[in-house]
């Protein structure tokens, strides 16, 4: 079952702008991860947020965690045009040990 | 990506054959899974093994078979039972904890003709 769920499904925004792409879940997590896919490839892992941490940053990568609101966002600063591709995120529910990931953001940066 | 193979890219299966998808690493971890992505969806789990001999079915299961002989090793047979074969098969590994990050292999596509 999918416990993750973004939001929204497809943005597209010009290069330089920023882009916030939200997870919503439904039970308490262990951890919360979010990975990238290029179109037609594998996935790459970018950022893992554990249950006690609000807030983890990578370059231009910034993640959010609200364990009261069961949420996550991500936020991808000053895009490019490298950046299009599709973000998930994934869980850790504490009542089990396997990662189930949403059904993606579609992230368009045009240049 | 990450020092996982799949092989082969793209792979075509005539109705009715059994099929296995390879997937080999050599990161040194002691997890491994299969996953299913139709277009447009998420990552669906087929089978996982945390350790050579033994493996664990997913939420996917019905159709598949995997085995896991060696640690750098885990291939998946896509059997004549799976109804709607044709999607994108990732493989991905872990160290042994199933709650750290995976890295993925550069996936197979199935077609089934």
């Amino acid at each position: 079952s999918q416990q993750g769920e973004e939001d929204p499904q497809a943005l597209s925004i010009q290069e330089g702008e920023n882009a916030t792409m939200n997870c919503s879940y439904k039970t308490s997590i262990n951890n919360l991860q979010w990975y990238r896919q290029n179109s037609g490839r594998g996935l790459v892992h970018l950022i893992l947020i554990r249950s006690n941490e609000r807030e983890k940053h990578s370059g231009r990568l910034r993640v959010t965690l609200d364990t009261s609101k069961k949420s996550s966002s991500l936020l991808i600063t000053a895009s490019r045009a490298a950046d299009t591709a599709s973000y998930f995120c994934a869980t850790v529910p504490t009542s089990g040990s396997r990662l189930t990931f949403g059904e993606g953001t579609q992230l368009t940066v045009n240049p | 990506d990450g020092g996982i193979t799949q092989s082969p890219k793209y792979l075509f299966r005539k109705e009715g054959q059994n099929v296995t998808l390879s997937c080999e690493q050599n990161l040194n971890h002691d997890a491994m899974y299969w996953y299913r992505q139709d277009p447009g969806q998420g990552l669906r789990l087929i089978y996982y093994s945390q350790i050579v001999n033994d493996f664990q079915k997913g939420d996917i299961a019905e159709g598949y078979s995997v085995s896991r002989e060696k640690k750098e090793s885990f291939p998946l047979t896509v059997t004549s039972a799976q109804k709607n074969p044709t999607a994108f098969y990732l493989c991905a590994s872990s160290t042994h904890r199933t709650d750290n990050e995976q890295f993925f292999g550069p996936g197979t596509r199935l077609t089934v003709l």
